[in-house]
């Protein structure tokens, strides 16, 4: 079957502009993901979903960012007044159950950049 | 609150030669356990991982750690390095309870394979 599939698989926008990236996770999986990977560094949680509901939000890094699963499966990441900051592969991962031993799969991610 | 250390940001070997990449975790209560590799413009991958019972795991394409519990470690080897190995070694934690799947990377480590 299908991986979890992200788009675009790069954008680049303006400083001050908004973009919604785009993470279709694997058919079933209740679990969805997003990180952040900056260059030279390690993935870096950003939120979690379990079904419709965000259930930890804690690594936004600050009120531009914003993600949405309307109907438990598809998630936008919204990025509201991007920066150059801002700059860098976002992943989205999913995975069949929320328990912690369960092994996530990953997209390939979006490259983000601004200019 | 966890953390990951991988230390050694790029590593080389000779093909043939055995693969070290060290991993050591700082976290209250020893949590699960994870490698995920990364080849060039592709998703991350999981190679293996550590939840319970024996402390040597065997993952894909030969790879193998072992969870350290008094050295809080969990470093990745391979026997024989083979020029396919080139790739991004991300090792990663999450915490046992409460966060679902929520993974802590480290900083990860280029593998370089030489002839």
């Amino acid at each position: 079957g299908a991986g979890v599939s992200q788009t675009p698989s790069n954008k680049v926008t303006e400083k001050g502009k908004y973009v919604e990236l785009r993470c279709d996770p694997i058919s079933g999986h209740t679990a969805l993901y997003w990180y952040r990977q900056s260059l030279g560094q390690g993935p870096e949680f950003l939120i979690y979903f379990q079904g419709t509901g965000a259930a930890d939000d804690s690594g936004l890094p600050n009120d531009r960012f914003f993600a949405v699963r309307p109907e438990g499966s598809v998630s936008t990441l919204k990025i509201q007044r991007t920066e150059r900051g801002d700059s860098a592969v976002y992943l989205c991962a999913s995975s069949p159950q929320r328990t912690a031993n369960t092994e996530a799969f990953f997209g390939q991610g979006t490259r983000l950049t601004v200019v | 609150a966890q953390s990951v250390t991988q230390l050694g940001s790029h590593v080389s070997v000779s093909e043939g030669a055995l693969v070290l990449l060290r991993c050591n975790y700082s976290s209250s209560v020893p949590p699960y356990l994870f490698w995920y590799v990364q080849y060039p413009n592709q998703g991350l991958q999981l190679l293996l991982k550590y939840t319970t019972g024996a402390t040597l795991v065997k993952g894909i394409n030969g790879f193998e750690a072992e969870f350290k519990k008094s050295e809080t470690s969990f470093h990745l080897t391979k026997p024989s390095a083979h020029m396919s190995d080139a790739a991004e070694y991300f090792c990663a934690v999450s915490a046992r309870t409460g966060g679902g799947n929520k993974l802590t990377f480290g900083t990860g480590t280029q593998l370089k394979v030489e002839l």
